[in-house]
C-alpha cells in the first residue's frame, strides 16, 4: 500500500512552546489530508480536514488558532500545536488520500508529551 | 445521525483460537466499510475495505463480512496469534461527503 510518513514519532516539549508535526505522502499525491487526535483507550477523533491549497476545515470544538494546519503541497501537511499545554498531550495521527473515496493511508503517529 | 458501533469493547482469547468482532452502523448513504488494525502507539493499518456489493473479503487469517441490508459487518480472525493483539476499528465512509465515521474499536488481547 501507499506510504504516509509522519515525523517526529514522539516529542516532549515544555508548556507554552509550539510543536510542529509533519505528514508526508511518499509515493502518491494527497489532495486531502486528515489530522486526528487519540487519547488513551479511545478511538481516533478527527480534528481537521485539509485540502491542498485551501484552508483546513476544523471539527467542532477544535481551536483553529491553536492547531495550525498547513497543506502547502500535494505531499506535505503540517500540524502546529501552538502554546502547548499538558492537556494537549496526546497521540496525533495524520492520514492522506489521493482523491474522494480512495483509500486513506495513515502515518505512524506522533506521541506528544507537554511537561 | 451517522454512527458506528462495535462490540465487544474488549476481548481476551487464547492463542490459536478463533474470534469474531462485530460492527453495526447507521451511516447513510453508504460508500464503503473498512476494518483497521491499530497496534498500541501506532497508526491504523487497513485490513479490508468493502463496498456495497461485496459480502465477504479475506486478507490472510482475517475475513470480513458485510450485510448491507442489516447494516452489519463482522471481522473473523482465524487461528489467532500473539501478534494479533491490537485494537480493531470499523470505519464507514459516508457516500454523500466521503467522511469517515469511526467506531470506538475492539481491544483484542491474545494470551499464550
Amino acid at each position: 500500500g501507499a506510504v504516509v510518513s509522519q515525523h517526529p514519532s514522539w516529542v516532549i516539549c515544555k508548556s507554552g512552546t509550539s510543536v510542529k508535526i509533519e505528514c508526508r505522502s511518499l509515493d502518491f499525491q494527497a489532495t486531502t489530508m486528515f489530522w486526528y487526535r487519540q487519547f488513551p483507550k479511545q478511538s481516533l477523533m478527527l480534528m481537521a480536514t485539509s485540502n491542498e491549497g485551501s484552508k483546513a476545515t476544523y471539527e467542532q470544538g477544535v481551536e483553529k488558532d491553536k492547531f495550525l494546519i498547513n497543506h502547502a503541497s500535494l505531499t506535505l501537511s503540517t500540524l502546529t500545536v501552538t502554546s502547548a499545554h499538558p492537556e494537549d498531550s496526546s497521540f496525533y495521527i495524520c492520514s492522506a488520500r489521493a482523491s474522494l473515496n480512495t483509500e486513506a493511508f495513515f502515518g505512524q503517529g506522533t506521541r506528544l508529551t507537554v511537561v | 445521525k451517522n454512527q458506528v458501533e462495535q462490540s465487544p469493547q474488549s476481548l481476551i482469547i487464547l492463542e490459536g483460537k478463533n474470534c469474531t468482532l462485530q460492527c453495526n452502523y447507521t451511516v447513510s448513504p453508504f460508500s464503503n466499510l473498512r476494518w483497521y488494525k491499530q497496534d498500541t502507539g501506532r497508526g491504523p493499518v487497513s485490513l479490508t475495505i468493502m463496498t456495497f456489493s461485496e459480502n465477504t473479503k479475506s486478507n490472510g487469517r482475517y475475513t470480513a463480512t458485510l450485510d448491507a441490508d442489516t447494516k452489519q459487518s463482522s471481522l473473523h480472525i482465524t487461528a489467532s496469534q500473539l501478534s494479533d493483539s491490537a485494537s480493531y476499528i470499523c470505519v464507514v465512509s459516508d457516500g454523500s461527503n466521503y467522511q469517515l465515521i469511526w467506531g470506538a474499536g475492539t481491544k483484542l488481547i491474545i494470551k499464550p
